[in-house]
């Protein structure tokens, strides 16, 4: 089944304590992205890959990190998270970019909450 | 960046048609996506315009005009399940998502 599975789904973690949230696709794409999910401020983007070792920042990068060393994986780093950044989590994929038309794929959401 | 504006809130009744607008400003456009996106769900795909005019599939339909920057999302024959949040994004390298427009249909 095609999908895009990210991890955890659900966490509580506190002030400083670093923190990775996973994803990973299986429809072989190229695009992947992470955006996040605030009430009244729709999806924000916060970084997105076009290929592997190719990342760049979305509308709302700062605070977080990420990688691309392999094509299905795209961990979202956060190294000192801060209560700000309590939110509802989204990793996505898309075959191409999504200027070209290309269907964008969400996984289910990770639910985060700094105490 | 990208400026992208939708209404907040719509209520219609069951049966009824409603019509979500955006207006849009961005720096590069290729195209224009719609998602449907239930409470605490993730979105999902409804349409793509990336020429001018209306594409119609089934109950919905959406409509891109890219000199005025504006696109509409036609729902019609409302069902309860379309109760939902309504994305509005101009596609490019940066996909940025409007705010939403909150539908609720009612009985």
């Amino acid at each position: 089944e095609a999908q895009v599975t990210q991890n955890p789904r659900y966490l509580i973690t506190v002030t400083g304590k670093k923190l990775t949230v996973t994803c990973s696709q299986n429809m072989n794409h190229e695009y992947m992205s992470w955006y996040r999910q605030d009430p009244g401020l729709g999806l924000r983007q916060i970084y997105y890959s076009m290929n592997v070792e190719v990342t760049d920042k979305g509308d709302v990068p700062e605070g977080y990190k990420v990688s691309r060393k392999e094509k299905r994986n795209f961990p979202l780093i956060l190294e000192s998270p801060s209560p700000n950044q309590t939110s509802l989590y989204f990793c996505a994929s898309s075959l191409g970019g999504p200027g070209a038309g290309n269907t964008i794929y969400f996984g289910e959401g990770s639910w985060l909450t700094v105490v | 960046g990208q400026n992208i504006d939708q209404p907040t809130e719509m209520t219609a009744t069951e049966g009824a048609i409603v019509q979500i607008n955006c207006t849009y400003q961005t720096s590069g456009f290729n195209g224009l996506f719609w998602y449907q996106q239930h409470a605490g769900e993730a979105p999902t795909f409804l349409s793509y315009n990336v020429l001018d005019g209306l594409e119609e599939k089934g109950r919905f339909s959406s409509f891109l005009s890219r000199s005025k920057g504006y696109s509409y999302l036609l729902l019609k024959e409302l069902q309860m399940k379309d109760s939902a949040s309504y994305l509005c994004a101009p596609g490019e390298y940066k996909l940025s998502f409007g705010a939403g427009t909150t539908v609720t249909v009612r009985a």
